[in-house]
């Protein structure tokens, strides 16, 4: 099992630009989470997601979309890119209420 | 208020002592707490989860949780400088737009030293 795997690694934007983040993990695992770290910060909450077609907003959702077709993908993507969106983002996953989340290894974003 | 509050740091403590992390929470009705340790420039890992009220122990590690005061803390014994990571206190919150489901909300982190 490759856990939950995260591209691209790193990435520059220009101000007013798009992207989507990936992420997938192979463990079947039902919740999905996006987090954004700034620096000397702990990880707060942008949007998760319970399964397939069921996504909720977290503590700081906008300036970011959400989708979840299958169990395994769950893209983050960015409109219109703003340097407050400067950030580490991870994804991680977990199966159930009780267990620990898996990380990925996180997205170092700069918007510029 | 914040949902998850955690004191900042940096936190120094000699090698050999007892570092006490601690955390507060805002939702009276979460059940499940974790202690997640990320050293700099990598993912979290999760060292700690707890449930009941009292006590859990695990090697060096033990966690503390009073849900009456909405309070949950983490003692490291015999400290060691491989230690020094930053600790993020994270709480399984209900409340969303999806019934019966939970986020997970971290704390800002401690920052921990453990001087050689």
């Amino acid at each position: 099992n490759a856990g939950v795997t995260q591209t691209p690694k790193f990435r520059i934007l220009k101000i007013g630009q798009s992207m989507t983040l990936q992420c997938a993990q192979d463990m079947n695992h039902n919740y999905m989470y996006w987090y954004r770290q700034d620096p000397g910060m702990g990880l707060k909450l942008i949007y998760y997601s319970v399964g397939a077609g069921i996504t909720d907003k977290g503590e700081v959702p906008n300036g970011y979309n959400v989708s979840r077709s299958t169990t395994e993908d769950f893209p983050l993507r960015l409109e219109l890119a703003a340097p407050s969106q400067t950030s580490v983002y991870f994804c991680a996953s977990r199966q159930m209420e009780r267990e620990k989340l898996f990380f990925g290894s996180g997205t170092q974003l700069s918007v510029l | 208020q914040k949902e998850v509050e955690q004191n900042s740091g940096p936190l120094s403590v000699p090698e050999g002592a007892i570092a006490s992390l601690n955390c507060t929470y805002s939702d009276r009705v979460s059940q499940s707490f974790f202690w997640y340790r990320q050293y700099s420039g990598k993912s979290p890992e999760l060292i700690m989860f707890i449930y009941s009220n009292g006590d859990k122990e695990d090697g060096r590690f033990t966690a503390q949780l009073n849900k009456a005061s909405q309070y949950v803390s983490l003692l490291i014994r015999d400290s060691q400088p491989s230690d020094s990571a930053t600790y993020l206190c994270a709480v399984n919150m209900s409340g969303g737009r999806i019934p019966g489901t939970y986020k997970y909300i971290f704390g800002t982190g401690t920052r921990l030293k453990v001087l050689a």
